[in-house]
């Protein structure tokens, strides 16, 4: 089975601007959730999606926001970046929401 | 290309015991980060305990010490005095900088009253 791809792998933006990244979970998997990871903040959660709904939300304002499609491909938008945003994104899929995760590559956010 | 390997994925240990959970990885690099993370079922991503290639010195948090034979590519994790509270999925994560982290497949760790 193929991994958990994300894309774009690396991305460079302007403050104010908005991002979408996409996350295609292993084939089967229902659950897809994001991760951001920074130097100062270690890994924090954002939110989990399962079956097309948002199931888990962690401690980020409004402007972090997801989707997950019929197929359970999901896409995070960010919108107004900020400087602070620059991180590396990742995304994980799993079965079901209480099974074993497994991790995407990430992408690499940039905000000049 | 860098790996790491979890080979438990569930393991077992009565409330006050204690439990060691391994993790091996491959990488060419001499200089890079490695992690315990906890992760409960919220999702949340707890960072145990963390390491440096370059200190020799084991790593301790409180009731976790990491076991890191670079040599071997070998960074395990014991947890003294367990508590129900520990239960959760560990994953084992290896990073060199800020653009990449590769995690294990995780371990389940089940605390037993």
């Amino acid at each position: 089975k193929a991994g958990v791809t994300q894309t774009p792998r690396y991305l460079i933006k302007t403050r104010g601007q908005q991002v979408t990244l996409s996350c295609s979970p292993i084939s089967g998997h229902r659950s897809v959730s994001w991760y951001q990871q920074t130097p100062g903040q270690g890994l924090q959660f954002l939110f989990e999606y399962f079956s097309e709904t948002q199931r888990n939300k962690g401690n980020f304002p409004g402007r972090f926001s997801g989707r997950q499609f019929s197929n359970s491909r999901s896409e995070m938008n960010v919108s107004t970046l900020e400087l602070g945003d620059s991180a590396l994104y990742l995304c994980a899929s799993s079965p079901g929401v209480w099974e074993t995760q497994y991790f995407g590559p990430g992408t690499r956010l940039l905000v000049l | 290309a860098q790996t790491v390997t979890q080979s438990q994925p569930e393991m077992s240990v009565q409330e006050a015991e204690t439990v060691t959970l391994s993790c091996t990885y491959d990488t060419s690099e001499s200089d890079y980060y490695l992690f315990w993370y906890k992760q409960p079922p919220s999702r949340q991503m707890i960072l145990v305990i963390r390491q440096e290639a370059y200190k020799q010195q084991n790593a301790t948090e409180n009731r976790f010490s990491v076991n890191f034979q670079k040599a071997a590519k070998s960074f395990s994790l014991k947890i003294s005095d367990s508590q129900l509270g520990d239960a959760a999925m560990y994953f084992c994560a290896y990073s060199i900088g800020d653009d990449k982290i590769i995690f294990g497949k995780g371990t389940r760790l089940h605390i037993l009253p």
